[in-house]
């Protein structure tokens, strides 16, 4: 399995430019999300989605959108790239409760790493 | 609302010192706690969580709600311990899509 993958791996813009990340997980898990993280700062959650066909805003949605059309891919779209969205940006996803009673983990991908000029 | 923090940005010790990474939270309800761990070049994976009470890889970290503390621990430190460590809280979304509210990390070298 090749668990979590993101693409593209790094990219360049110039402010105003619009680009799409794309994340997929071969795990069947029903939960992704993502984060982006900055220098300083821990990981923050932008979007998330509970299910395919589903999307809800995290802690820092403003400047992206998202969409879940297939269940395992969550596509992170950025429609007007500004400086300040230049960012690490990991997907992950997770599967509900585990037998113990406990939250399943989440698994990560390896990240994006987006600069806006 | 809920948070988490991490006092220490770096931290440095040598090896076969013990080593300690510090984490408080502020969570309302009963909190579910995890340190994560993004060694150089790999993506970030689960170390381990309170409710398991296990060691992984000689770390442990016991849950203090008095405190209000999940600080990091292991005896002897270790080269290959050297990474970047978060501590995470689980707070409820929706369901039992779980948020992650992550710390700032501590980023952990252990000398030679």
């Amino acid at each position: 399995n090749a668990g979590v993958t993101q693409t593209p791996k790094f990219r360049v813009l110039k402010t105003g430019q619009s680009m799409t990340l794309l994340c997929a997980q071969d795990m069947n898990h029903e939960y992704m999300y993502w984060y982006r993280q900055d220098p300083g700062m821990g990981l923050r959650l932008i979007h998330y989605s509970v299910g395919e066909g589903t999307t809800a805003k995290g802690e820092v949605p403003d400047g992206y959108n998202v969409s879940r059309l297939k269940k395992q891919n969550f596509l992170l779209g950025l429609e007007s790239a500004a400086p300040s969205q230049t960012s690490v940006y990991f997907c992950a996803s997770s599967n509900g409760l585990a037998r113990t009673g406990s939250y399943n983990e989440q698994f990560f991908g390896p990240g994006t790493r987006l600069t806006v000029l | 609302a809920q948070r988490v923090t991490q006092p220490e940005k770096l931290l440095s010790v040598f090896k076969g010192a013990p080593v300690e990474l510090k984490c408080n939270y502020s969570y309302s309800g009963s909190p579910e706690l995890f340190w994560y761990v993004q060694y150089s070049r790999q993506r970030l994976q689960l170390l381990l969580r309170h409710i398991s009470r296990e060691s992984i890889k000689g770390f442990t970290a016991d849950l203090n709600k008095g405190e209000t503390s999940f600080h990091l621990k292991k005896p002897f430190a270790q080269e290959e311990d050297s990474a970047m460590y978060y501590c995470a809280l689980s707070g409820l979304l929706s369901g039992s899509a779980r948020q992650l509210t992550f710390g700032s990390g501590t980023q952990l070298t252990v000398l030679p």
